[in-house]
């Protein structure tokens, strides 16, 4: 099992630019999360999906921020336009099933800089 | 949202047992307590979780107080690949909000 797969790592972009995420969840897994770290901040989650259909989007900071989730097994997290305060470790998790006694999985991460 | 607190580092040495706290005065009735760990430059990992009764796994202990208000998670023979911050949670459904956590530091 490779796990929960986040790509690119590492992402430099400039302000103004256009920014994508991807995520591929654990296979049969039904919910996939996006989180957010920043030292200010700690560990924020942003939306999650069950069975590909967003759930709760609350924590989307604003609407330069969108997620999509087009099948089981793809995520994208897409910031148009970027700013300096997006900078960040953003973070796909996946969950095998509801409730509260499920664990989730993350990914490794991808760490965005804006300049 | 019902809120955990823990302190914000502990130390230990290496191959002694580490008992890391956690507050949770809010807590419902309906919420599990979860740890998690986030090593250096990784994602936030499972450690483990319960409701009521202690549990046990092959990385830690959890030792949950009679009213719930606060929890203990042990792990029985620190390594230094258990440095890491650890996440006490209260999960809520699909809700799992991270605080602070409390960086452990391994000596050897």
């Amino acid at each position: 099992d490779a796990g929960v797969i986040q790509s690119p790592r590492h992402e430099v972009t400039e302000m103004g630019q256009e920014v994508t995420l991807r995520c591929k969840p654990i296979s049969g897994h039904d919910y996939l999360f996006w989180y957010r770290q920043t030292m200010m901040r700690g560990l924020e989650l942003l939306i999650y999906f069950n069975n590909n259909v967003p759930i709760d989007d609350s924590g989307m900071p604003e609407d330069r921020f969108s997620a999509k989730m087009p099948n089981a097994s793809f995520s994208t997290l897409k910031i148009q336009p970027s700013e300096p305060r997006d900078s960040a470790v953003y973070f796909c998790a996946s969950s095998p099933g509801a409730g509260t006694s499920s664990e989730q999985f993350f990914g490794p991460g991808t760490r965005l800089t804006v300049l | 949202d019902a809120k955990t607190t823990q302190p914000n580092s502990m130390e230990s040495n290496e191959e002694e047992p580490v008992h890391l706290p956690c507050n949770h005065s809010t807590i419902s009735g309906t919420d599990y307590i979860h740890w998690y760990r986030q090593l250096p430059s990784q994602g936030p990992e499972y450690v483990i979780h319960g409701l009521t009764s202690n549990v046990n796994n092959r990385m830690a202990s959890l030792a949950i107080a009679e009213d719930r208000k606060s929890s203990t998670l042990i792990l029985h023979r620190a390594t230094l690949r258990d440095a890491a911050v650890y996440y006490c949670i209260l999960k809520r459904n699909n809700d799992m909000r991270f605080g602070a956590g409390t960086r452990l530091t391994v000596k050897p």
